[in-house]
């Protein structure tokens, strides 16, 4: 049983570039979270979503951030015009809604900016 | 939940001795306390967690603990083994929200 599963792991882009990031949740996962963490710190929650559905989106920047879950294929964090301060590591975490609370995360993916 | 303060932030220890980390939250809707341990370069491993009709919850080496009145959890590992470094992380879901508050972390070292 697979884990979850994003990409690409390592990202470099140039400032004003678009940045993508991809996430697969568990099978029988229909519950999507995204977080960011900066160097020596704790994760910040960014979204929630459900297929088609974005649930809860706080945490997110309200300029340049864009988050989706569509009916078939992965989950997408986008993030538009990119600037030395989005550099972070962005985990996406899966869970089957069945129990608050419990997410299951991934690898993650390390955005560089240059 | 509103604030999560997690204790120590670096923790030392002798192989085979016990380790404690320690963590405070604010929300007291609070239902759910989760322990992460992330390892170098990898993402957040979900190791232990307990909800808030449970006082205490033990997996082999690793227990966590709730006081519920006081707002403080705590993950403690018997035992240490090398591979238990890594950095250690608490959180709280703020009344299943959906949405986990982490603490800063605890690196842990274990040293052989």
């Amino acid at each position: 049983n697979a884990g979850v599963m994003q990409n690409p792991r390592h990202l470099v882009r140039r400032r004003g570039q678009e940045a993508r990031l991809r996430c697969s949740p568990m099978k029988g996962h229909s519950h999507v979270y995204w977080y960011r963490q900066l160097p020596e710190e704790g994760l910040k929650f960014m979204v929630y979503l459900q297929k088609e559905n974005i649930i809860d989106e706080s945490g997110m920047p309200k300029e340049r951030f864009s988050a989706e879950f569509p009916k078939e294929g992965p989950s997408i964090l986008r993030i538009q015009q990119v600037v030395r301060g989005d550099s972070a590591a962005y985990f996406c975490a899966s869970s089957p809604g069945t129990e608050p609370g419990t997410q299951y995360f991934g690898p993650g993916t390390r955005l560089t900016v240059l | 939940g509103e604030n999560v303060e997690q204790h120590p932030s670096t923790l030392s220890v002798q192989e085979g001795d016990s380790a404690v980390i320690k963590c405070t939250y604010s929300d007291s809707a609070s239902n759910y306390f989760p322990w992460y341990k992330q390892e170098l370069g990898k993402g957040p491993q979900l190791i232990i967690d307990i909800r808030s009709n449970v006082g205490e919850k033990k997996d082999q080496r690793i227990a966590v603990t709730l006081n519920k009145t006081a707002k403080h959890f705590s993950l403690h590992i018997t035992e240490t083994q090398p591979e238990d470094s890594a950095v250690y992380f608490c959180a709280d879901d703020g009344a299943g929200s959906y949405q986990l508050t982490f603490g800063k972390g605890t690196k842990l070292s274990v040293i052989p």
